[in-house]
């Protein structure tokens, strides 16, 4: 399978604390997507960063990729309740047009 | 402009029945994604449409079939339902160039097969 894995599968944290949550895939990529997706509903789009790139930041979140490792992390500093989500790495290969999602990491942000 | 949309929400149906879903990208996408997601199996890729043409297939048997017309809306089809296909189905538009392209997603139809 081409699907990318995230670790941990799920992660409970107090609010006011930093989450990471990690990405690994298998194939060579044009990009790396993280999304968001709250119970049961579809997912929302939270960063996006190039295989040319190392580091990108949006608000509180904080995305690096390694190509070597083939491996990406998202961080979400000072976290909140309203954090609470599974978050899925996607990859674009650059072999096709078909993204591929990892398996997700569940996260609860307690009050 | 308006998000991606998704009719039926929910969808109830019974083993052997088949069903039809259907998803209106976003004005000017002209790719649209389909996913169906299952606690046991994460998200996983059912096809993808360019321009009314089939660009890429995941690994579904033949009941799942899809189309897009002319104007980008896409329909999901899946023929004699069987349990292990209720799930949540997930349908994402994009511009459909590759390297750049992101996915906008709808809300998704909840399918229970009884």
């Amino acid at each position: 399978s081409q699907q990318g894995e995230e670790d941990p599968q799920a992660l409970s944290i107090q609010e006011g604390e930093n989450a990471t949550m990690n990405c690994s895939y298998k194939t060579s990529i044009n990009n790396l997507q993280w999304y968001r997706q709250n119970s049961g509903r579809g997912l929302v789009h939270l960063i996006l960063i190039r295989s040319n790139e190392r580091e990108k930041h949006s608000g509180r979140l904080r995305v690096t990729l390694d190509t070597s490792k083939k491996s990406s992390s998202l961080l979400i500093t000072a976290s909140r309740a309203a954090d609470t989500a599974s978050y899925f790495c996607a990859t674009d290969p650059n072999t096709g047009n078909q993204f591929y999602f990892g398996t997700g990491t569940s996260l609860t942000v307690i009050p | 402009k308006a998000g991606v949309t998704q009719t039926p929400r929910y969808l109830i149906k019974t083993r052997g029945q088949q069903v039809t879903l259907s998803c209106s990208p976003i004005s000017g996408h002209r790719s649209v994604s389909w996913y169906q997601q299952t606690p046991g199996q994460g998200l996983q890729f059912l096809f993808e449409y360019f321009s009314e043409t089939q660009r890429n297939k995941g690994n579904f048997p033949g009941r799942f079939s899809g189309r897009q017309f002319s104007n980008s809306r896409s329909e999901m089809n899946v023929s004699t339902l069987e349990l292990g296909d209720s799930a949540l189905y997930l349908c994402a538009s994009s511009i459909g160039t590759s390297g750049t392209a992101r996915e906008y997603f709808g809300p998704g139809t909840r399918l229970t097969v009884l």
